[in-house]
């Protein structure tokens, strides 16, 4: 089975410092996408940053940046410098192809505090 | 502007009924997807579409059903053979084999 998993269900960081969110996923393909998705308080799901398995350079988007580890199986999130607006809930995604279509396999998520 | 959008944002349904969740998108894209929200869980997916008058089902798909008449649109109905379809439902759309964007969902309650 397909699984994708965060073991931290909450997680806190003050204001300007650095956060990391962990996620493993288990697959035995070896050309698959990975995200990351933010859902704030409005509840709709926000495209934080993608990894394609076949590379090895680790996505980067400002703030955000990843550490794909592939013999692992993990794609840790790290938000730097985290500001107030960053508080969500954060869900690893993984893509996998099912008769002919994509679907993706989502983590419980991790609920993201931002202290002041 | 370029978007998904989902209506109605909170819908309530009385027992045995059926009701019926709207999805546009006007991102030209070809696949749409419904999943489903539950507190404390991630989500999950419900039926999904690669290309006009075709679906499949996902992994819960019972007690539900879909169409896919226009590119723009994939409608979800909650039948009431869904024995507890109060949840977040969410649609997203991708260009084939690309990432996923999201609607704003909507809320169901079941009175």
């Amino acid at each position: 089975a397909q699984t994708v998993t965060q073991s931290q269900p909450e997680m806190s960081v003050q204001e300007a410092e650095t956060v990391t969110l962990s996620c493993t996923y288990d697959t035995s393909e070896s050309d698959y996408y990975l995200f990351w998705y933010k859902q704030p308080p409005s509840r709709q799901m926000i495209l934080v940053i993608r990894q394609e398995a076949y590379k090895q350079q680790n996505a980067t988007e400002n703030r955000f940046s990843v550490n794909f580890q592939k013999a692992a199986k993990s794609f840790s999130l790290k938000i730097s410098d985290s500001q107030l607006g960053d508080a969500a809930m954060y869900f690893c995604a993984y893509r996998i192809s099912q008769g002919g279509s994509e679907k993706l396999v989502f983590g419980k998520g991790t609920k993201l505090t931002v202290n002041p | 502007d370029g978007g998904i959008t989902q209506s109605p944002k909170y819908l309530f349904r009385k027992e045995g009924q059926n009701v019926t969740l709207s999805c546009e998108q006007n991102l030209n894209h070809d696949a749409m997807y419904w999943y489903r929200q539950d507190p404390g869980q991630g989500l999950r997916l419900i039926y999904y579409s690669q290309i006009v008058n075709d679906f499949q089902k996902g992994d819960i798909a019972e007690g539900y059903s879909v169409s896919r008449e226009k590119k723009e649109s994939f409608p979800l109905t909650v039948t009431s053979a869904q024995k507890n379809p109060t949840a977040f439902y969410l649609c997203a759309s991708s260009m084939e084999a690309d990432t996923q964007y999201f609607g704003p969902g909507t809320r169901l309650t079941v009175l």
